[in-house]
């Protein structure tokens, strides 16, 4: 049973650049949650997404940032006109049912730089 | 808005002792507490959890007590071995239950 995956795992993009970030769930997992790590800093959540539907973006920025997770195919993170400051790991995790007190599984993250 | 602080953020043990790392939380309505564990470049494991219905959880040599009252919790590892180095959140859920808000991490390294 193949865990989540992300892909890419390393993304090297200039300024102004978009970055798209990959993420497709564990099998039969209708969950998905999209969280920023910075160096040295914890895992700060930007979204919760379910089929179709955006539950939580609280934690998104404001501007550049969107996500979506269709019926079919993985949850898609976008950033446009990325800066130096979107640098980050990005980590996208999974859960069978709703609400987070069911174990998130995480994927191994995509790791963004931005120069 | 909800915040966990943790600490230490370093801490450094002999193989064989124990290490205990603890945790605050802000949102009076969390009701939910997962540990992860993150190998250098590696993806966040869950280790533990605990529900607020509970004040203690163990699991061989891995236990958390929970403190709902004084809103705090704690991750306790003894007979500590080399493999156990890593990067440890703790994490608590917000009130929506949409989200875990976690702690910035505390580096632990065993030495043999």
């Amino acid at each position: 049973n193949a865990g989540v995956m992300q892909n890419p795992r390393h993304l090297v993009r200039r300024r102004g650049q978009e970055a798209r970030l990959r993420c497709s769930p564990m099998k039969g997992h209708s969950h998905v949650y999209w969280y920023r790590q910075l160096p040295e800093e914890g895992l700060k959540f930007m979204v919760y997404l379910q089929k179709e539907n955006i539950i939580d973006e609280s934690g998104m920025p404001k501007e550049r940032f969107s996500a979506e997770f269709p019926k079919e195919g993985p949850s898609i993170l976008r950033i446009q006109q990325v800066v130096r400051g979107d640098s980050a790991a990005y980590f996208c995790a999974s859960s069978p049912e709703q609400g987070v007190e069911s174990p998130l599984h995480f994927g191994n993250g995509t790791r963004l730089t931005v120069t | 808005g909800e915040n966990v602080e943790q600490h230490p953020s370093t801490l450094s043990v002999q193989e064989g002792d124990s290490a205990v790392i603890k945790c605050t939380y802000s949102d009076s309505a969390s009701n939910y507490f997962p540990w992860y564990k993150q190998e250098l470049g590696k993806r966040p494991q869950l280790i533990i959890d605990i529900r607020s219905n509970v004040g203690e959880k163990k699991d061989q040599r891995i236990a958390v007590t929970l403190n709902k009252t004084a809103k705090h919790f704690s991750l306790h590892i003894t007979e500590t071995q080399p493999e156990d180095s890593a990067v440890y959140f703790c994490a608590a859920n917000n009130q929506a239950g949409t989200a875990l808000i976690f702690g910035k991490g505390t580096t632990l390294s065993v030495s043999s």
